[in-house]
């Protein structure tokens, strides 16, 4: 059971352009939802990550949208450069009573492509 | 650079090989995750520490293990090795209290 689904699975954007990837999840307990970046040969960098209670937040060119009632939320990369080229992951914890297991649970990803 | 480091960087191996993997968490770090990324299934959790102690247990088979020691570097052994567990092995290193994770490098591991 995939609990949290990503889309597109590619984009490809024009260098300046806007470039959103979406992802939507089942599990209503889920309470972090970060997204990493990951470039070839290298481990998932953290982005930006978001709480239920906050519908936006901005962080230089990185926008997480978060609709709570829909169980969806999305990231917009504004003016889009070529060096944003890699694969985006979306990702879901849940809060537990011993709070320190706070494991993630990804979407497949998204290969972005900006062209110059 | 996270500041967690992964060794070794490749693993070339046979089948029914056991292999072991080395993860040193961010300094202060308690909490070490282990995750596998394969091109079918993605990312997907394995194994959590915390402070020397397993707190979760992911899609680990059991021919796997883990372990977390007292200078809080991780070990993930592999055992009895398939061509299917051929992947991209990651731990990520975590504060303990706080849900921030970061990611090392990985160990690609190739199973011939």
């Amino acid at each position: 059971q995939q609990q949290v689904k990503q889309s597109p699975q590619s984009l490809i954007v024009q260098k300046g352009g806007i470039s959103i990837i979406n992802c939507a999840y089942e599990n209503t307990a889920f309470d972090y939802f970060p997204w990493y970046q990951q470039f070839p040969g290298k481990g998932p960098a953290l982005l930006i990550a978001i709480r239920p209670d906050v519908s936006e937040k901005k962080e230089g060119r990185f926008t997480i949208s978060f609709n709570k009632s829909a169980k969806q939320f999305s990231l917009h990369i504004m003016d889009s450069q070529p060096g944003d080229s890699a694969t985006y992951f979306c990702a879901a914890s849940v809060s537990n009573s011993g709070g320190s297991n706070y494991k993630l649970t990804f979407g497949k990803g998204t290969l972005l492509t900006v062209n110059p | 650079d996270s500041g967690v480091t992964q060794t070794p960087k490749h693993l070339i191996t046979a089948t029914g090989q056991r292999v072991t993997l080395r993860c040193s968490p961010r300094s202060g770090d308690l909490s070490v995750y282990w995750y596998q990324q394969s091109l079918d299934q993605g990312l997907q959790f394995l194994i959590q520490y915390y402070n020397g102690e397993e707190r979760a247990k992911g899609n680990i088979l059991e021919r796997f293990s883990a372990q977390q020691f007292p200078d809080l570097h991780s070990e993930l052994n592999l055992s009895s090795l398939e061509l299917g567990d051929s992947a991209l092995y990651f731990c990520a290193s975590s504060v303990g209290g706080l849900r921030e994770q970061y990611f090392g490098p990985g160990t690609r591991l190739t199973v011939t």
